[in-house]
């Protein structure tokens, strides 16, 4: 079945560090791809998105390609800030659902330091 | 802030007795769906609704019911609670392909 895997935590940096979070996926045909972070004490919140091969989400400062030949959705950011401090989710949604059947890895903490 | 809100927000509770988590939404979003999250597994699919009374199994459906008499309503039932079940549940909705929005989470204990 579906499946997606992330890099184990805690990720401990200190402000200013780049950043990488490795996330690898198993699943048929073309399926969308997500990052979602949690907050301390909060739901998930979506951070950014790529439907289609080769395409690169982005947003706050975060990204991420969607590489078919090495079935990878790597998040990246150039400079941490503490504030960036959270749990962070890779997921996948099948292709030709209809409807949004999210696929989760387990998470990846991420720790910033000042 | 997508509206939706989940009670209660924490609840211990003995095992066997019964339990009912509410997600409510003021959104009309057709898609609502259960998950639990827990150490080591990340966020598991538990139960989705299709539309009023239209419901499905997840992936850990095993012990849990629900139900959606309402478009803004979806209702997690354990009927009889077990330790196993001790986890932080999130609601979540989506219109279709779009967004799903999560609650903010009802952390259950089973003692």
């Amino acid at each position: 079945g579906d499946s997606v895997t992330q890099m184990e935590g805690p990720v401990t940096l200190s402000e200013e560090a780049f950043l990488t979070i490795n996330c690898t996926y198993t699943a048929t045909g073309y399926p969308s791809l997500f990052w979602y972070v949690q907050y301390p004490g909060e739901g998930l919140q979506l951070l950014l998105k790529a439907t289609k091969a080769d395409d690169k989400g982005s947003n706050k400062g975060f990204e991420a390609t969607y590489r078919k030949e090495t079935t990878s959705f790597h998040l990246e950011k150039g400079s941490v800030q503490v504030s960036d401090s959270a749990v962070y989710f890779c997921a996948l949604s099948p292709m030709n659902t209809g409807f949004q059947k999210l696929v989760f890895g387990t998470g990846t903490r991420l720790l910033v330091s000042p | 802030d997508a509206g939706i809100t989940q009670s209660p927000r924490h609840k211990v509770t003995e095992t066997g007795t019964p339990v009912t988590l509410r997600c409510h939404q003021t959104e009309n979003h057709r898609y609502m769906y259960w998950y639990r999250q827990d150490p080591g597994h990340g966020l598991r699919l538990i139960h989705y609704s299709y539309g009023v009374k239209d419901t499905d199994k997840g992936e850990v459906s095993d012990g849990y019911s629900v139900s959606r008499s309402k478009t803004e309503d979806f209702l997690l039932t354990l009927e009889s609670a077990t330790s196993s079940q001790t986890s932080v549940y999130f609601c979540a909705i989506s219109e279709g392909v779009n967004e799903q929005y999560f609650g903010p989470g009802t952390r259950l204990t089973v003692t």
